[in-house]
């Protein structure tokens, strides 16, 4: 079975500071997705960026990029110029390519506050 | 384009009634997911249906819990005879029907058991 591991419960930086948030992985498959999930004090589950594990190249939106190590099974998130929005719990998650097995699983997220 | 949407928004029940859950996927999305959260933790993946169809429920408990996606109308999470520990907010998500593309959440249903 897949597992996601969120080693930072918390974290907390200044507004326009860059912060990496960490998340690794465990799959025996070759070829899957990977996700970065923002939950707002709303409650709403918000897509952030999103990786497919064939592309080498790291995805990238805006101020979000991530660093993906498909050796290490690490998927980290770089928020660059952070803004007050982006007080958030941040959840990565794992979701295999075959077809029919398109569940998420979620890592236990991070909460991340960003400080005026 | 509405979202998903999900209703109620908040849900209370006394212990032992019934809890229904409503879930309205994106336009031209026919692929739906139900997710548990518990207080302080991460989602937890339930069931994943399609139209008429129950494609994986390895999320579900045993008893107690049932889904549907009938051919008109909602998606529908059911939940029997509630306990305290049924207590969370359960997420519905909808996707396009091919693999690997991104799931789009609901607002949440938060279900308080008294």
């Amino acid at each position: 079975a897949q597992t996601v591991t969120q080693s930072q419960p918390e974290m907390s930086v200044q507004e326009a500071e860059t912060v990496t948030l960490s998340c690794t992985y465990d799959t025996s498959e070759s070829n899957y997705y990977l996700f970065w999930y923002k939950q707002p004090p709303s409650r709403q589950m918000i897509l952030v960026i999103r990786q497919e594990a064939y592309k080498q190249q790291n995805a990238t939106e805006n101020r979000f990029s991530v660093n993906f190590q498909k050796a290490a099974k690490s998927f980290s998130l770089k928020i660059s110029d952070s803004q007050l929005g982006d007080t958030a719990m941040y959840f990565c998650a794992f979701m295999k390519s075959t077809q029919g097995a398109q569940k998420l699983v979620f890592g236990q997220g991070t909460r991340l506050t960003i400080n005026p | 384009n509405a979202g998903v949407m999900q209703n109620p928004r908040h849900l209370v029940r006394r212990r032992g009634q019934e809890a229904r859950l409503r879930c309205s996927p994106m336009k031209g999305h026919s692929h739906v997911y139900w997710y548990r959260q518990l207080p302080e933790e991460g989602l937890k993946f339930m069931v994943y249906l399609q139209k008429e169809n129950i494609i994986d429920e390895s999320g579900m408990p045993k008893e107690r819990f049932s889904a549907e996606f009938p051919k008109e109308g909602p998606s529908i999470l059911r939940i029997q005879q509630v306990v305290r520990g049924d207590s969370a907010a359960y997420f519905c998500a909808s996707s396009p029907a091919r693999a690997g593309y991104e799931q789009y959440f609901g607002p949440g249903t938060r279900l308080t058991v008294t």
